[in-house]
Formats: C-alpha cells, sequence, structure tokens
C-alpha cells in the first residue's frame, strides 16, 4: 500500500510549544500534502508541497520534504488549544489518493 | 457555494440491507473520491472518478459499487451491508487526483 505513516502516534504539549509530526511514505510522489480533523468532523486542507520543493511555509506552519528519504514534517510553531486535532499526510500514485494513519496533537491551556 | 455536500449524516443498517450515500459537489471539480475512516486505519480510498462516466477502484473496493452520471454527483452504494462495514464516510471532490481535496462533512453508518 502507499499510505504514509505518521509519527508519533499521539502527541501532547502546552500552549505556546511547538509541536513536529513527521509523516513517511512508500513510493515516489507528486506531491504531499497536510490536513487536519477536527473530532467528528471532515478534513481539512493544510499546505501542499510538490516534490520538487524542499521546504514550505504556511503561517505558523513549516513543512519539510526529503523524497530521498520519503519523509516529510509538519512544524506548527506557538500552538494553540484550538490547534488540538488530528493531523494526515497524504501523498498520490497515478490516480489516486492515500491518506496516513494519522497524529492526534492535543494542546492543553 | 456549499462545497461537498453529503447525505445523510447518520444511518444505521440491518445486516443484508442496501443503501446509498448521496454525495454532491458544486466546484466543478472533476476529481471525487469516497474514504472509509476507521479507529487506528487513517483514511482508506473506496472508489474514485476522474471524470463523469469514468470509475475506478481505491484501496478497498469490495462491497460498494459507484457511478458518475454528472459531474456533480458520485454515489456510493451498499449492496448488501455488513457489520465489516460500519465506519465513517467522506466523500471527496478536488481539481485533479493532485491537488487539494474537499471533504463532505461524513456519513457515520453503523451496521447491526
Amino acid at each position: 500500500s502507499q499510505q504514509g505513516e505518521e509519527d508519533p502516534q499521539a502527541l501532547s504539549i502546552q500552549e505556546g510549544e511547538n509541536a513536529t509530526m513527521n509523516c513517511s511514505y512508500k513510493t515516489s510522489i507528486n506531491n504531499l500534502q497536510w490536513y487536519r480533523q477536527n473530532s467528528g468532523r471532515g478534513l481539512v486542507h493544510l499546505i501542499l508541497i510538490r516534490s520538487n520543493e524542499r521546504e514550505k511555509h504556511s503561517g505558523r506552519l513549516r513543512v519539510t520534504l526529503d523524497t530521498s528519504k520519503k519523509s516529510s514534517s509538519l512544524l506548527i510553531t506557538a500552538s494553540r488549544a484550538a490547534d488540538t486535532a488530528s493531523y494526515f499526510c497524504a501523498t498520490d500514485a497515478g490516480n489516486q489518493f492515500y491518506f496516513g494513519t494519522g497524529t492526534s496533537l492535543t494542546v492543553i491551556p | 457555494n456549499a462545497g461537498v455536500t453529503q447525505t445523510p449524516k447518520f444511518q444505521v443498517l440491518k445486516t443484508g440491507q442496501s443503501m446509498t450515500l448521496q454525495c454532491a459537489q458544486d466546484m466543478n471539480h472533476e476529481y471525487m473520491s469516497w474514504y472509509r475512516q476507521d479507529p487506528g486505519m487513517g483514511l482508506r480510498l473506496i472508489h474514485y472518478s476522474v471524470g463523469a462516466g469514468i470509475t475506478d477502484q481505491g484501496e478497498v473496493p469490495n462491497g460498494y459499487n459507484v457511478s458518475r452520471s454528472t459531474t456533480e454527483d458520485f454515489p456510493l452504494r451498499l449492496l448488501s451491508a455488513a457489520p465489516s462495514q460500519t465506519s465513517v464516510y467522506f466523500c471527496a471532490s478536488s481539481s485533479g487526483p493532485w491537488g487539494e481535496q474537499y471533504f463532505g462533512p461524513g456519513t457515520r453508518l453503523t451496521v447491526t
């Protein structure tokens, strides 16, 4: 399966701290995306990084991509209680789109 | 602009019953897909469509059928429900398989 894996599975931090989560995948990709899911809701797109990019920023989010290691990381800086959610990486393989198993982030006020 | 809509929000079926989960989008997206989400499993692709009249299987297609007669609609049919199909189902659309996916709110299905 192309499905990626996030690490760690769960992460708990204090408000104001940075949160880092990692994603590994198995085959070549065109791009990698990160999504957030609040409890009981649909997924919301956060950021897309193309295979020829190494780093991308969006607000408090920083994503890196290392295609040689088939891995990506998502950094959320200065976390807030509202960042509490599950975070998924997603990769493409042909016409199919695969999600990882997710990291559950809890930000404690 | 409603985005991606799904109905129903909740459904309880008995084993062997059939039903259709509805999905519609108003963004004129060519690519639509169905996922199921189970605890600890992330989202798994069931079926997808790259345009009206074209569908294909994803990672876990068994027990499900789809059709795409219009750009807007992509219904998912459960032919004979089984307890293993208890899950949360999400429909998504995008301009292409490599683009940002827009998700519906999900349908929580329980099969008893």
